[in-house]
């Protein structure tokens, strides 16, 4: 039981280029989760998901798009990454005893 | 919408003095609060959680206060140890742990320093 495993840990992106963060989890969890942490902000939500298939806006959801195709796995997306997007992103679900967050994804955005 | 206020941003206790850490939220239809420590370079981690229809919870060392009429709660630490430092956040949620997907609003962190 690996819990919530984020890919990759670190990236260094340029402007405008895109990538895809991976959030894997094996606990049977509906509800998944992205938030980006930024120093004295805390974590603010982007998007997030209540089961396969489904995803919603969460409070910061602007230059960023999810899937859920399949219940273990939530995709970030970033389509053309803008400095501003250099952040810590978690990954997180909730289960039973609250949420679980994944180790985080360190993205610098040149 | 939600929005939480955490206070103080930085806390520095002496080894073995208590810590208190408050947190206002806005919405009133919250009632699911907990609160997470993250020690530097790592993830958040849950340690202790409160529902509206409690006053007060107890863990340990650990305590949390809710008071729902002024929207407010605190976390207490007691005896506080070198590892206790880290940065905690509270965080609230409109719809509880499920409601509304289960969505948490977090306040912007305390980083709490113990000095031994």
């Amino acid at each position: 039981n690996a819990g919530v495993t984020q890919t990759p840990k670190f990236r260094v992106l340029k402007t405008g280029q895109s990538m895809t963060l991976l959030c894997a989890q094996d606990m049977n969890h509906e509800y998944m989760y992205w938030y980006r942490q930024d120093p004295g902000m805390g974590l603010r939500l982007i998007h997030y998901s209540v089961g396969e298939g489904t995803t919603a806006k969460g409070e910061v959801p602007d230059g960023y798009n999810v899937s859920r195709l399949k219940k273990q796995n939530f995709l970030l997306g970033l389509e053309s990454a803008a400095p501003s997007q250099t952040s810590v992103y978690f990954c997180a679900s909730t289960g039973a005893r609250g949420k679980y967050f994944g180790a985080g994804t360190r993205l610098s955005v040149l | 919408g939600e929005n939480v206020e955490q206070h103080p941003s930085t806390l520095s206790v002496q080894e073995g003095d208590s810590a208190v850490i408050k947190c206002t939220y806005s919405d009133s239809a919250s009632n699911y609060f907990p609160w997470y420590k993250q020690e530097l370079g790592k993830r958040p981690q849950l340690i202790i959680d409160i529902r509206s229809n409690v006053g007060e919870k107890k863990d340990q060392r650990i305590a949390v206060t809710l008071n729902k009429t002024a929207k407010h709660f605190s976390l207490h630490i007691t005896e506080t140890q070198p590892e206790d430092s880290a940065v905690y956040f509270c965080a609230a949620s409109p719809g509880g742990v499920y409601n509304q997907g289960g969505k948490l609003i977090f306040g912007q962190g305390t980083e709490l320093s113990v000095k031994p």
